[in-house]
């Protein structure tokens, strides 16, 4: 199994809404990451999580949480989001955290209203 | 963070016809990973070079890491509709031993 697992495929969302989104790998990988992809932009990483732990946040605002309950789960939770944080939010993993080889999911590609 | 540049930004070509994007750097990269992204879509990991000077194919795709390890070039032979989507050069950040991302390039192989 190579596959890293985005749920939901696509999220619409308003400004008051709480949501949440799922990263599911199964490949014993020991580092997921959060990434933002804005229309024709490369993906800008969010967060880190090295052996369930955060390991990076990249300045991002609280509005985004993330959570690792475990070494195969990785959740983005929303909250009071703005119309500007519409994007594809992809989760990734590799075997540990470094430049090393990075296993995308589909992403989440979601609209705040 | 280094900085990767990539170019073209964009590319229109029509099938059959050969191109090359590159990647470079001012800083020396342990390692240069190759994506593509068709619309929608996650990245998906084409191939990875790590010594300098070291050229990889895979079918009409050829990757060269430069011998310095500071620049890379993705070459397509006789390019495909399928070959269409952004090409996303990606290698180490010096901040937190990170991955970063080049700027990418946008393919669209007409038929």
């Amino acid at each position: 199994d190579t596959e890293v697992t985005q749920t939901p495929k696509h999220l619409v969302m308003g400004m008051t809404n709480k949501k949440s989104l799922k990263c599911e790998q199964h490949m014993g990988h020991r580092a997921m990451y959060w990434y933002k992809q804005k229309a024709k932009k490369p993906p800008e990483l969010m967060f880190v999580y090295s052996y369930e732990k955060l390991s990076i946040n990249e300045s991002v605002p609280s509005r985004f949480s993330p959570e690792c309950p475990n070494s195969s789960l990785l959740n983005l939770h929303l909250h009071a989001l703005q119309p500007e944080d519409s994007a594809l939010y992809l989760c990734a993993s590799s075997i540990r955290q470094g430049p090393t080889e990075a296993f995308f999911g589909q992403g989440t590609r979601l609209t705040v209203v | 963070t280094q900085l990767l540049e990539q170019s073209p930004q964009f590319l229109s070509i029509q099938e059959g016809e050969n191109l090359t994007v590159y990647c470079n750097s001012s800083s020396v990269f342990s390692s240069l990973q190759w994506y593509r992204q068709e619309p929608g879509e996650g990245p998906v990991l084409l191939v990875t070079v790590v010594t300098g000077g070291e050229v990889k194919k895979l079918k009409r795709l050829t990757f060269q890491f430069g011998d310095a390890r500071k620049d890379s070039s993705l070459h397509i032979t006789a390019a495909q509709p399928g070959d269409t989507g952004l090409y996303l050069c990606a290698g180490e950040s010096n901040a937190g031993n990170m991955l970063t991302f080049g700027g990418g390039t946008r393919l669209m192989v007409k038929p």
